[in-house]
C-alpha cells in the first residue's frame, strides 16, 4: 500500500515563530488531508489539497503532486497551535481508503 | 450542534466484555468509516461503509464487527474485548456523490480495556 512519512517527527517552537511541516507519499494521490489533533484529542480538518496551494489565515498547504509531496506552513504560531499535525492521502487507485503518516508533534512554549 | 457525533465518549471495561461504541451523523454523507489510533501513531482504519448495504473491512478488521444501521448511524463491536484493544476510536464520513471524498471525523471515544 502507500507510505506516508512525515517530518520532522517532533518540533519545539518559540510562540511567534515559523514552521514548515513536511508529508512525503509513495504513489499519486487522489486526496490529501491535512489535520490537527489538539490536546484532547480531537482532530480538526484544516486543509483538503490534493493538489496546488492553499492558505487559512496564518495556516497555509502546497501539495506538489508530481513530486508527492506536501507542505503546511505556520506562521506566527500561537501556543494554541500545540498537538500533532497529520497528513492523509487517499492513493490514485480508487480504494477511497485514507492512509495516515505518524504525525509530527509540535509544541509552541510562550 | 457537532455534525458527526460519538458515543460513549470514555468507557472503561473488562477482559472478556462486550462493547458498542455508536457513531452518529448529520451532515447527508453516505460514506462511514470506523479507525483506531494507538499512542504516537496514526489512524488505521478498521472497518468502512459507503451506503446501508455496504460493508468493508479495512487493515485492522480482525477482533471487531460493525453495523449499519440507517445512513447516518455505524456501530462498531468488540464482542470480547481484550486489553490491546485499548485506543482512542474515531468515526469519520465522507460525501459520496461529489468528486471530494474529504473526510470529516467525531470527537473520539477513549476506550481502556483492563
Amino acid at each position: 500500500g502507500i507510505q506516508v512519512e512525515q517530518s520532522p517527527p517532533d518540533l519545539i517552537l518559540q510562540e511567534g515563530a515559523n514552521s514548515t511541516l513536511r508529508c512525503n507519499f509513495s504513489d499519486s494521490v487522489n486526496n490529501l488531508q491535512w489535520f490537527h489533533q489538539n490536546p484532547w484529542g480531537q482532530l480538526i480538518n484544516l486543509f483538503y489539497i490534493p493538489s496546488g496551494t492553499k492558505q487559512n489565515g496564518r495556516l497555509s498547504a502546497t501539495t506538489v503532486a508530481t513530486e508527492r509531496y506536501s507542505l503546511l506552513y505556520i506562521s506566527s504560531s500561537q501556543t494554541t497551535d500545540s498537538g500533532v499535525y497529520f497528513c492523509a492521502v487517499e492513493a490514485d487507485f480508487g480504494n477511497e481508503k485514507l492512509t495516515f503518516g505518524t504525525g509530527t508533534r509540535l509544541t509552541i512554549i510562550p | 450542534d457537532a455534525d458527526v457525533t460519538q458515543t460513549p465518549r470514555n468507557r472503561i471495561t473488562k477482559t472478556g466484555k462486550r462493547i458498542m461504541l455508536e457513531c452518529s451523523q448529520t451532515k447527508g454523507h453516505d460514506r462511514m468509516y470506523w479507525y483506531r489510533q494507538d499512542p504516537g501513531l496514526g489512524l488505521r482504519l478498521i472497518y468502512y461503509s459507503f451506503d446501508v448495504k455496504d460493508i468493508n473491512k479495512g487493515e485492522i478488521s480482525d477482533g471487531y464487527s460493525v453495523s449499519r444501521q440507517a445512513q447516518a448511524k455505524f456501530s462498531l463491536s468488540l464482542e470480547s474485548a481484550i486489553p490491546n484493544q485499548t485506543a482512542l476510536y474515531f468515526c469519520a464520513t465522507s460525501d459520496l456523490g461529489g468528486f471530494y471524498n474529504e473526510q470529516f471525523f467525531g470527537p473520539g471515544t477513549r476506550l481502556t480495556v483492563l
